[in-house]
């Protein structure tokens, strides 16, 4: 069965705190995401990635960065945490890109900072 | 920016009762997705439909595609307690010269048993 795993599905973390969300995946997809949820706004697209070590910016990337070292992982970080980035956070990946691909999404991390 | 919008924002309908969302987008697309969502959980895909076709299907699932209308519905028949959760559509956006999955702000659908 393909499976997205994400490293932590609740995470408390202070103002300023360096914070890492893991992402894995085991279907061998060259395409990877990172998307945010929020009530009344739905999912933006943070950043995503179509291969090892690239990474293209999505809607929102400000105030996060990306890595993507191995194929099958995707972290996202954010480099000092804010308030405003209280948010549930969602990991996707997909064999085909575009609008051609179904995303396969892990099981969320919700990460409140304060 | 959203390129999909479902409509309405809430549905609520008792059990074995039909369910229809609407989803209406801007600009042409290639494809069109839905997924589901159960409460804090991820997103699960349903169906993909291309802009060739008009209609698909899948178990209690029908999808329709209104290319002229810019428009795409999603019929959930016979429905069950099980099937209460957010659903969204999706298309594609390019951003950064490629083409990416931009969602909408999704159906909260409640089903009464």
């Amino acid at each position: 069965d393909v499976k997205v795993t994400q490293s932590s599905r609740y995470l408390v973390k202070r103002t300023g705190e360096k914070v890492f969300l893991e992402c894995v995946q085991d279907m061998d997809h060259e395409n990877m995401f990172w998307y945010r949820q929020d009530p009344g706004l739905g999912l933006r697209l943070i950043y995503f990635s179509y291969d090892v070590k690239m990474k293209e910016k999505g809607d929102i990337p400000e105030g996060y960065s990306v890595s993507r070292e191995k194929k099958e992982r995707f972290s996202l970080i954010l480099e000092s945490a804010s308030t405003n980035q209280t948010s549930m956070y969602l990991c996707a990946s997909s064999l085909l890109g575009g609008s051609s691909g179904e995303l396969f999404f892990g099981e969320g991390s919700r990460l409140t900072v304060l | 920016s959203q390129q999909g919008e479902e409509d309405p924002q809430a549905l609520s309908i008792q059990e074995g009762e039909n369910a229809t969302m609407n989803c209406s987008y801007k600009t042409s697309i290639n494809n069109l997705q839905w997924y589901r969502q159960n409460s804090g959980r991820g997103l699960v895909h349903l169906i993909l439909i291309r802009s060739n076709e008009r209609e698909k299907h899948s178990g209690r699932l029908r999808v329709t595609l209104d290319t002229s209308k810019k428009s795409s519905s999603l019929l959930i028949t016979a429905s069950r307690a099980a099937d209460t959760a957010s659903y969204f559509c999706a298309t594609g956006k390019l951003r950064g010269g490629s083409e990416k999955l931009v969602f909408g702000k999704g159906t909260k659908l409640t089903v009464n048993p």
